[in-house]
């Protein structure tokens, strides 16, 4: 089946320590993005990529990073400057030049304890 | 910058009313409109796609309208049941540049009463 692919489910992390969010689809999609979601919030942008190679900031891209070294791949890692990571993550893609119709994982709860 | 504004934050209904939900942005160069649903814990499903040229879609007892002149789009919801008891997101990516960036709402929490 056709989706995105996001692991881990849940994660704990111990302050000052990186942790690595893995995003994958098999939907041959060209761009992919990096929400982030806190209760009563909208989403909001961190990262986005409409090729392999290369990606921008969105909205609140401070305390994270990206690659883009494969179309299928779109890993987020939450460094230990994001002051507050606690947050659901949610991987999205879509296809250019399509009708733009975005699709989300199942997304990945992050706790710092 | 866009933004997106869902009304109300929270609804609540007994199982069989019809109902809608809301959903206004402040650009109108909005590419599509996208509704979704969230369950708790869950990513987000997509319900509806509005391209900018359309005035409304269906999908078996939901139907999504558009109107770009005002800013607004409303979510149908016929003959409500429990089982759409969830958060109703909306999106709106505005048409600058190359990039399709999208703007959500902070979404409207339905619950439907058996």
């Amino acid at each position: 089946d056709g989706g995105i692919t996001q692991s881990p489910k849940y994660l704990f992390r111990k302050e000052g320590q990186n942790v690595t969010l893995s995003c994958e689809q098999n939907l041959n999609h060209d761009a992919m993005y990096w929400y982030r979601q806190d209760p009563g919030q909208g989403l909001r942008l961190i990262y986005y990529s409409q090729i392999v190679n290369d990606f921008q900031k969105g909205d609140i891209a401070e305390g994270y990073s990206v690659s883009r070294e494969k179309k299928e791949s779109f890993p987020l890692t939450v460094t230990s400057a994001q002051k507050n990571p606690t947050a659901f993550y949610l991987c999205a893609s879509t296809s250019v030049g399509s009708t733009g119709e975005l699709f989300f994982g199942e997304g990945s709860r992050l706790t710092v304890l | 910058k866009q933004e997106v504004t869902q009304i109300p934050a929270a609804l609540s209904v007994p199982e069989g009313e019809n109902l809608v939900l809301n959903c206004s942005f402040t650009d109108s160069a909005i590419y599509n409109l996208q509704w979704f649903r969230q369950d708790p814990g869950k990513g987000l499903t997509s319900l509806l796609l509005i391209q900018s040229s359309q005035r409304e879609q269906t999908s078996g007892r939901l139907n999504a309208s558009l109107d770009k002149s005002s800013g607004r789009s409303t979510l149908y919801i016929a003959a409500s049941q429990p089982g759409d008891s969830a958060t109703y997101l909306c999106a709106a990516p505005i048409s600058s540049g190359s990039a399709r960036q999208l703007t959500f709402g902070s979404g409207t929490q339905l619950t439907v009463l058996p």
